[in-house]
């Protein structure tokens, strides 16, 4: 069965810092990956997916993500956080037989510290 | 204008109640979807419509019923409340879902936070 694990439950970073969140998942062939974001009392709002390609995708709000197939990893990234980055980060994934079945991760909250 | 809406946005209501969480879309979205956020956050989903025609249906108790009474609105029923039902309910929506390699982004509506007491 698919899985998606996100190791850090809760991240702080100081405003302008760089940031990394981190996400595994299982499955037996490359599946569908996305990185989602939840503000507060928000519904979520997609940053940014991975289906083929480059491994490297650009999402909005200057977020990316790699794609690591020996790894099984899709973690991601931004160079410099800003105050409005505090949310709740889902790391997701979907099989290419159902893409509509998505399978979310616990999820990652993420503070800005001033 | 929102895109996805949720009415309402806070329900608390008894153990053993029958309420409904009403979505509707303005998007032209042909599929609509159901997904139960609980207290650890973890998000899944319950169930998704294609044009009213049910498509995904995980395991969830039968005391949850969805209606689609057209393709801009999939409601949430759900009978005998009881405390495990207290989450957070999320409906979404996106362009008609369809088979292999067929992704199309799905949009959220804000939750529904239902508390039983």
């Amino acid at each position: 069965a698919q899985s998606v694990t996100q190791p850090d439950i809760h991240i702080t970073v100081s405003e302008g810092a760089s940031l990394e969140l981190r996400c595994n998942y299982s499955y037996g062939a490359t599946p569908y990956l996305f990185w989602y974001v939840q503000s507060p009392g928000q519904g979520l709002q997609l940053l940014l997916k991975y289906f083929s390609g480059d491994t490297l995708v650009q999402g909005i709000k200057g977020f990316e993500a790699e794609f690591k197939r020996s790894q099984s990893s899709f973690n991601l990234r931004k160079p410099s956080v800003h105050w409005s980055d505090a949310a709740e980060y889902f790391c997701a994934v979907a099989p290419y037989s159902s893409a509509s079945k998505i399978i979310f991760g616990s999820g990652t909250r993420l503070s800005i510290r001033p | 204008d929102t895109a996805v809406s949720q009415t309402p946005k806070y329900l608390v209501t008894q153990m053993g109640n029958d309420k409904s969480i009403k979505c509707e879309q303005n998007l032209g979205h042909d599929t609509m979807y159901w997904y139960k956020q609980d207290s650890k956050k973890f998000l899944k989903i319950m169930f998704s419509y294609n044009n009213k025609e049910l498509i995904i249906n995980e395991t969830v108790p039968n005391r949850f019923s969805p209606k689609s009474p057209d393709k801009a609105h999939l409601n949430l029923h759900i009978n005998s409340l009881e405390l495990g039902d207290s989450a957070v309910y999320f409906c979404a929506s996106s362009k008609l879902a369809g088979g292999n390699s067929s992704y199309n982004e799905q949009f959220f509506g804000p939750g529904t936070r239902l508390t039983v007491l």
